[in-house]
C-alpha cells in the first residue's frame, strides 16, 4: 500500500523567512496530494491540494509543487508569520481509494 | 460551513472499560473515517465507512470496532480499553466522488486510559 514520508519533523524559522516541507510517496498511481494544517487544540484543516495533472499550485503565500517522476511533493510558505505556527501534514490518495495516507507531520514554529 | 462534531474533547477511562467515541457530520458525506494521532506517527487510519452499515478496516483496526447506523453518525468502539489506546482520536468525513473530495476533520477526542 501507499507510504508517505515527511521531512523535517520540526522546523523553526524567523518571521518573514520561507519554510519548505517535503514529502515522498511510494505508490506511483496516487493522484491527489493535499496538505493539512493543524493548530493547537483543533483538527487538521485543508490548506492546499494538488492533483497529478498539475506541477505547481499557488494560493497567496503558500504553494505546492509536485514531481511525479521522483514521487515527491513539497509545501512552500513564503513571508512566514507567527500565525503560521502549527503542525502540517501531507497526504496522498490513489484513484479508486477513498482513504488518505498521511505523513508523520512537521511542527513549524515561526518566531517573531 | 461543514461541521464534523465529536462528542467529547477529553475522556478518561479505566482499563477494560468499553468506550464509545461518537462523530456526527452535517454535510451528507458518504465517507467517514476514524484516525488516531500519536506524536511522531502522524495520522493512522483505524476504520472507515463509505456508506451506511458499510465498514472497512484501516491500517490499525486491532482492538477497535465501528458502527454506522445512520449516514451522519460514525461511532468508534474500544471493546476493552487498554493503556496503549491512550491517544488523540480524529473523525473525518468526505464525499465519495467528484472534484470536491476534501476531508473535513472534527476537533479531536483526547482519550486517556488509566
Amino acid at each position: 500500500g501507499e507510504n508517505v514520508e515527511q521531512h523535517p519533523s520540526t522546523l523553526s524559522v524567523q518571521e518573514g523567512d520561507s519554510a519548505v516541507i517535503k514529502c515522498t510517496y511510494s505508490d506511483s498511481a496516487s493522484n491527489y496530494f493535499p496538505w493539512y494544517k493543524q493548530e493547537l487544540g483543533k483538527g487538521p484543516q485543508l490548506i492546499i491540494d494538488i492533483r497529478s495533472n498539475v506541477g505547481e499550485k499557488k494560493d497567496q503565500r503558500i504553494a505546492v509543487t509536485l514531481n511525479k517522476t521522483a514521487k515527491h511533493f513539497s509545501l512552500h510558505i513564503t513571508e512566514t508569520q507567527p500565525e503560521d505556527s502549527a503542525v502540517y501534514f501531507c497526504a496522498a490518495r490513489a484513484p479508486g481509494f477513498q482513504k488518505l495516507v498521511f505523513g508523520t507531520g512537521t511542527r513549524l514554529l515561526v518566531s517573531p | 460551513d461543514v461541521k464534523v462534531t465529536q462528542s467529547s474533547r477529553y475522556l478518561v477511562k479505566r482499563t477494560g472499560e468499553k468506550v464509545f467515541l461518537e462523530c456526527v457530520q452535517d454535510m451528507d458525506h458518504e465517507n467517514m473515517f476514524w484516525y488516531r494521532q500519536d506524536p511522531g506517527l502522524g495520522l493512522r487510519l483505524i476504520y472507515f465507512s463509505y456508506d451506511v452499515k458499510m465498514k472497512e478496516k484501516g491500517d490499525i483496526p486491532e482492538g477497535y470496532s465501528v458502527s454506522r447506523e445512520k449516514k451522519e453518525r460514525f461511532s468508534l468502539i474500544l471493546e476493552s480499553a487498554s493503556t496503549n489506546q491512550t491517544s488523540m482520536y480524529l473523525c473525518a468525513s468526505s464525499f465519495v466522488r467528484g472534484l470536491n473530495t476534501e476531508a473535513f476533520f472534527g476537533q479531536g477526542t483526547r482519550l486517556t486510559v488509566v
